[in-house]
């Protein structure tokens, strides 16, 4: 089984709909992250969680927001789709606390497509 | 000065050549540096960390220059199966909060 696990993998949905991301993880790692991936850009990172009570925003966190439900579990929502938010999103982990490794382990990637 | 740069690409070689990239990045500060591996539409994976002066795993190398502000990823003996593009990552704080991808360089390798 993938450590790091991304639900839905594809997703189509139109403007003005809310929608979930889901990103499960069996690393272990305290610290979780949302990115997105557009055509000829970098990845670009959204929010951050050093653990269940630490979420900060990262580089373009406008229109989404993120839930950590637990230390396994970190969900990004988006709360009115709109077409520039079509992009690949991944999630990552990384290790936190005394074991400090700024490596980060990627999910699979859901493909979102906002019409 | 964008924060992190590689070439643009694409790098077409033949099995067996050997073949170099660059990344330069901006900040001066920067903590540690990283090669990731992304196959299309699929996820970076980690493919090397760059902590010190440099690192060599299998045919891959990595160096890091300070004092220029840069890392290069050597690929020697290029495999079929090389083929992908290489992201250049650059962690710009200590909290390992600030990582910034560069835009990545594609590698294909034919036979």
């Amino acid at each position: 089984d993938a450590d790091v696990t991304q639900t839905p993998r594809n997703r189509i949905t139109k403007t003005g709909k809310r929608i979930m991301l889901e990103c499960s993880q069996t690393k272990g790692h305290d610290r979780m992250y949302w990115y997105r991936q557009d055509p000829g850009l970098g990845l670009r990172l959204i929010y951050y969680s050093f653990d269940v009570k630490d979420i900060n925003k990262g580089e373009i966190s406008d229109g989404y927001s993120v839930s950590r439900q637990a230390q396994a579990k970190f969900s990004l929502s988006l709360e009115s789709a709109i077409p520039n938010q079509t992009a690949l999103y991944f999630c990552a982990t990384s290790e936190g606390r005394d074991r400090v490794s700024y490596e980060q382990y990627f999910g699979p990637g859901t493909r979102l497509t906002v019409t | 000065r964008k924060e992190v740069e590689q070439d643009p690409g694409p790098f077409n070689v033949p099995e067996g050549a050997t073949v170099a990239f660059n990344c330069t990045y901006s900040n001066s500060a920067s903590q540690s540096f990283f090669w990731y591996r992304q196959d299309c539409r699929k996820e970076p994976k980690l493919l090397m960390s760059v902590y010190s002066s440099g690192n060599e795993d299998g045919r891959f190398t990595a160096q890091l220059n300070r004092a220029s502000q840069y890392i290069s990823l050597l690929i020697r003996d290029s495999k079929l199966s090389d083929s992908a593009t290489y992201l250049c990552v650059v962690n710009m704080n200590q909290a390992g909060t600030a990582l910034i991808f560069g835009k990545g360089t594609t590698l294909s390798v034919s036979s």
